[in-house]
């Protein structure tokens, strides 16, 4: 069983069009994050949740809103895509603010 | 916030020899220092940490080393295999706070 997964994996969509990633963890943790991994690899935190309250938001434009329906569920949803948006977006959980992270796979998003 | 510094950003190494990771951070409240090794197409993945109440910690082929008065802590990785070649992170935190995370380094190992 997949600890923290996301879907898609991969997104391909126009400027302009909104879109959402899912992510689900299994693992009964409290915590889940969103980081943002550009083309450098720098791996910058954008959202932590912590038994669904938001915990850290990060210098994000607010086209990005992160929604926790439950502990398990963490979706990015983000409108008017932008170029600049192109990276890999990464979910993850840990049981407590700071403690081991557990990431899922990315996804990886593009947009054209 | 806390400041994280990682160098090299790339290294290469031949199979079987020693690699050195050095990080550096600027809260001196952080006490929390783990590192994540992220394999193409993955997502990071923890591999070791090192609490501040503690020097060195080891485990098979990969060590870390933590010097709190300079504030920088290194990762160790001695008989390097093909397998190793990964993008490594090192992090800082305080317990109970966010992670910061190191800039990642490149590391090849040719066999």
């Amino acid at each position: 069983d997949t600890a923290v997964s996301q879907t898609p994996k991969y997104l391909v969509t126009q400027m302009g069009n909104d879109k959402s990633i899912k992510c689900e963890q299994n693992l009964g943790h409290d915590t889940m994050y969103w980081y943002k991994q550009d083309s450098k690899k720098f791996l910058k935190i954008m959202f932590s949740y912590n038994n669904k309250e938001l915990i850290i938001n990060e210098t994000v434009p607010n086209r990005f809103s992160p929604k926790s329906p439950d502990k398990a569920h963490l979706n990015l949803h983000i409108n008017s895509l932008e170029l600049g948006d192109s990276a890999v977006y990464f979910c993850a959980s840990s049981n407590a603010p700071g403690a081991e992270a557990f990431f899922g796979q990315g996804t990886r998003l593009t947009v054209v | 916030g806390e400041n994280v510094e990682q160098h090299p950003s790339t290294l290469s190494v031949q199979e079987g020899d020693s690699a050195v990771i050095k990080c550096t951070y600027s809260d001196s409240a952080s006490n929390y220092f783990p590192w994540y090794k992220q394999e193409l197409g993955k997502g990071p993945q923890l591999i070791i940490d090192i609490r501040s109440n503690v020097g060195e910690k080891k485990d098979q082929r990969i060590a870390v080393t933590l010097n709190k008065t300079a504030k920088h802590f290194s990762l160790h990785i001695t008989e390097t295999q093909p397998e190793d070649s990964a993008v490594y992170f090192c992090a800082a935190t305080v317990t109970g706070n966010q992670f910061y995370f190191g800039t990642g380094t490149s590391l090849t190992v040719i066999p």
